[in-house]
């Protein structure tokens, strides 16, 4: 089993359209997570980290379920401009490990 | 603001032929990691170092790869010999590791073809 699972997509979704991901991870000793956003042919860039209570970002909103064991990114009104592979990235532990990237869910807005 | 640094941007070369890609990170990060792209496999962390000490290397494919960060400035990770399944993008990123999980900052990559 991976460590970090994502849908691969694609999500087709109309503009303005309200889109949701979901990402599983399998060791329940992961403290930090991240989304990241990666465009065709582009780095992966942070979009923004995901606290254990939730948070918000203008049209972007993360959010943990530990017991589940999984994060999820819920993008409103969505733009063109949001057509990208969004990555779930996870921490485990506190010590010196690495992050651990997911394969992506590829997201297209269409007019 | 300088960011990662990669060079160079393309590389097509023949099998068999050395591959050397480098990096060079933000100053001031004192961490720094290799990884490698492709459909496939998606985003692979090849080796990261802290302080310019390789931390963990479990994921280099096999002895033909190898990496070295003789300074905080700079880094290579090479290939030799090089085999078409090596083809792929090589992403360097380094990010500031004072304790908390600070984000990693990309370079551009390296769009790597062996033919």
């Amino acid at each position: 089993r991976k460590e970090v699972e994502q849908d691969p997509g694609p999500f087709n979704v109309p503009e303005g359209a309200t889109v949701a991901f979901n990402c599983t991870y399998s060791n329940s000793a992961s403290q930090s997570f991240f989304w990241y956003r990666q465009d065709c042919r582009k780095e992966p860039k942070l979009l923004m980290s995901v606290y254990s209570s939730g948070n918000e970002d203008g049209r972007f909103t993360a959010q943990l379920n530990r017991a589940s064991q999984y994060i999820s990114l819920l993008i409103r009104d969505s733009k063109l401009s949001d057509s990208a592979t969004y990555l779930c990235v996870v921490k485990v532990g506190t010590g010196r490990r690495a992050l651990t990237f997911g394969s992506g869910t590829r997201l297209q807005v269409q007019p | 603001d300088a960011g990662v640094i990669q060079s160079p941007r393309h590389e097509v070369t023949e099998m068999g032929q050395e591959v050397t890609l480098r990096c060079k990170p933000i100053s001031g990060h004192n961490s720094l990691f290799w990884y490698r792209q492709t459909m496939m496999r998606g985003l692979e962390l090849l080796i990261y170092f802290n302080n310019n000490v390789p931390i963990d290397d479990s994921g280099m494919p096999e002895d033909r790869f190898s990496a070295k960060m003789p300074n905080a400035s700079f880094s290579t990770l090479k290939i030799q010999p090089s085999e078409p399944r090596d083809s792929a993008v090589y992403f360097c990123a380094s990010s500031l590791n004072v304790g908390g999980v600070q984000p990693q900052h990309f370079g551009d990559g390296t769009r790597l073809s062996i033919l």
